[in-house]
């Protein structure tokens, strides 16, 4: 059983920098898994925010940026702002048509 | 614009049987892998099943293998999903997702809501 782990709360002050990770329980998380990120607001679906590791989706700020970091799957926000409280998702593609999503991270920005 | 508009919810009784639909407009439907991703009330995201842009392929999470089936009718833009043997547990907002680039979610539905009672 595959397990992608993700720290379940995370507080940033407004215009401060926080970095969610994203770590699978089989070994390290590498570009090979195709680590993709999403944003959700209560009540409202998913947004997709980042995939391949590090590219934004389009309209996707910059203040948003992906990468490996260690042998995680990491997302970056640079200048929090207060509508960035929301949950955040990585999934991981593990290949032959299954894709596992972490848990998730309430990010708090106060 | 890329729609995705999912249909067929509802409350069921445990060990009954519902199909849910996604109708997709604003693309080329038969170019895209589709999947559905599930979220129980308050919980995470789960990855539910997938079916390449020409039905070739299909993938199914353990927890509902040999239960549901998704299919899709290029000709009519529709993905479907039949849910069978409905577990409480398979309680949750059923999304339809477009499969984009390097294997993300791009595009997502708003989703339909699937109750099942015991």
């Amino acid at each position: 059983q595959t397990v992608v782990t993700q720290e379940p709360s995370f507080s940033v002050s407004p215009g401060g920098t926080v970095t969610l990770t994203c770590d699978l329980s089989s070994g390290s998380v590498s570009t090979s898994y195709y680590p993709s990120w999403y944003q959700q607001t209560p009540g409202q679906a998913p947004r997709t925010l980042i995939y391949n590791t590090n590219t934004r989706s389009s309209g996707v700020p910059d203040r948003f940026s992906g990468s490996i970091l260690g042998n995680r799957a990491a997302l970056t926000i640079t200048g929090a702002q207060a509508d960035d409280e929301s949950d955040y998702y990585c999934v991981l593609y593990m290949g032959s048509g299954v894709w596992v999503f972490g848990g998730g991270t309430k990010l708090t920005v106060l | 614009q890329v729609q995705l508009v999912e249909s067929g919810g509802g409350v069921v009784q445990s060990g009954r049987s519902l199909r849910l639909y996604c109708a997709a407009s604003g693309f080329t439907f038969s170019n895209y892998g589709i999947l559905w991703v599930r979220q129980a009330p308050g919980k995470g995201l789960e990855w539910v099943a997938v079916i390449w842009y020409d039905g070739s392929n299909k993938y199914y999470a353990d927890s509902v293998k040999g239960r549901f089936t998704i299919s899709r009718d290029n000709s009519k833009n529709t993905l479907y999903l039949q849910m069978n043997s409905l577990r409480v547990e398979d309680t949750a907002l059923y999304y339809c997702v477009r499969l984009g680039s390097s294997w993300a979610i791009d595009h997502w539905g708003q989703g339909t809501l699937v109750t099942v009672s015991s």
